[in-house]
């Protein structure tokens, strides 16, 4: 089965740099997304990590080191906008099994 | 557009009172999936299908039907709906080029009186 940890909350002022963490642990490797949810509405894809390393899509990159199991979301020059949840999730065919997520609150 | 479209967006019911959520998607996908998202508890899936008339048992699916009669539509079926399945429900699918990204319904808010 799959278990994946990542932090509640988090808070980062406007125009700052935060880093969300994501742990897990699966039975067969799949690679790793994260996804980003407003408040009642649908989760949206950001990124889609399969081999380790940084990638990098605009303000917003992704980090996996599958031999230690852990992955980061660094999402810079942080905007208003960027107040949602950040939810870490692990594929197998059959499902996409999510962290539960961490709110992210950015004040001005 | 590509997209998943839920209906409704937005359901008040009573206990025992079967209802359906409809599901379709216009990307020819063969994957479709049915999660529910409460919190603390996060987004856990009920049913999935990998094609046509193949449906299987996500993690939390007592209480819940699915079929799956054509491939664009997968809808969700409450045959006696309880106040515990009062949640937020997401059609997700996936396939095509971008095979292992699932793409979102809007999500449809539920409440059962």
């Amino acid at each position: 089965g799959q278990n994946i940890d990542q932090p509640t909350e988090m808070t980062a002022t406007e125009g700052a740099i935060v880093q969300i963490n994501c742990t897990y642990q699966t039975s067969g490797f799949n690679g790793l997304f994260w996804y980003q949810q407003h408040a009642g509405e649908a989760p949206t894809f950001l990124s889609y990590n399969v081999l380790d390393g940084l990638e990098e899509k605009g303000r917003f990159s992704s980090f996996l080191s599958r031999s230690k199991g852990y992955s980061y979301l660094l999402l810079k020059e942080l905007q208003m906008k960027d107040s949602a949840s950040y939810l870490c999730a692990v594929p197998t065919p059959r499902q996409l099994t999510f962290g539960s997520g961490t709110q992210l609150t950015v004040l001005p | 557009e590509a997209q998943v479209t839920q209906n409704p967006r937005y359901l008040i019911t009573v206990t025992g009172k079967k209802l359906t959520v409809t599901c379709s998607q216009n990307m020819n996908h063969e994957y479709m999936s049915w999660y529910r998202q409460d919190p603390g508890l996060g987004l856990r899936q009920i049913y999935y299908s990998m094609n046509v008339e193949v449906t299987d048992k996500g993690d939390v699916p007592e209480g819940y039907k699915v079929s799956r009669k054509e491939k664009r539509n997968f809808p969700l079926i409450l045959e006696s709906p309880s106040p515990n399945q009062t949640s937020l429900y997401f059609c997700a699918s996936k396939g095509g080029v971008a095979k292992n990204i699932q793409y979102f319904g809007a999500g449809t808010r539920l409440s059962v009186l």
